[in-house]
């Protein structure tokens, strides 16, 4: 399968733990992004990559958070302390360019107990 | 907030009946995208409008796109139970960008 993958599928936590997300894009894709998704909501923006640069970061993305993507192929995605308003599936999506459809893995579901 | 809306938040059809959404947005794109995600899944690509063209077909799909009201339509045709769930429509800017709306939810009875 040459999908985008992410690990784990569900991550059960307790607040002020911190966790980490793994995303493997599609092989060839330059572009990576991480959303956030609660139910009955759209994809929050929350950052994105070209191959090993981060060129942009919402302003959801606070100093808990952080994503790397150091040889420009997968990326992690850490919360640190995290609260309960954490709770929410975050999702990977990749792409050729800027301007192609984003391939959406199927996400990481954090619960924070 | 996000860039786009759709409307209706929730649509219930029979199978065979066609079904309707629509997306409005705020700000000159670049292109508009839609989408569709099944419960506890990730989005998958449907259709990519770009800001030159005024409608796209795919299947039984139709897409149409009107820059002047910044709005944009869905068309499913003769849906299928298996067209149950939730789509969204996302602009992209010229920064490469892209913004989700909230979503309609589709439910089309067997």
């Amino acid at each position: 399968d040459t999908g985008v993958s992410q690990n784990p599928r569900h991550k059960i936590t307790k607040r002020g733990q911190n966790v980490t997300f793994r995303c493997d894009p599609i092989s060839e894709h330059n572009r990576l992004y991480w959303y956030r998704q609660t139910l009955g909501q759209g994809p929050e923006f929350l950052t994105y990559f070209q191959n090993e640069a981060q060129l942009e970061k919402s302003r959801l993305l606070s100093d808990r958070f952080s994503a790397e993507r150091p040889k420009g192929s997968f990326s992690t995605l850490e919360i640190q302390r995290t609260e309960q308003g954490d709770s929410a599936m975050y999702l990977c999506a990749s792409s050729f360019t800027e301007y192609q459809p984003q391939h959406f893995g199927d996400g990481t579901r954090l619960s924070i107990l | 907030s996000q860039q786009g809306e759709e409307d209706p938040q929730a649509l219930s059809i029979q199978e065979g009946e066609n079904a309707t959404m629509n997306c409005s947005y705020k700000t000159s794109i670049n292109n508009l995208q839609w989408y569709r995600q099944n419960s506890g899944r990730g989005l998958v690509h449907l259709i990519l409008i770009r800001s030159n063209e005024r409608e796209k077909h795919s299947g039984r799909l139709r897409v149409t796109l009107d820059t002047s009201k910044k709005s944009s339509s869905l068309l499913i045709t003769a849906s299928r139970a298996a067209d149950t769930a939730s789509y969204f429509c996302a602009t992209a800017t010229n920064a490469g960008k892209s913004t989700f709306g909230d979503g309609t939810t589709l439910t089309v009875k067997p």
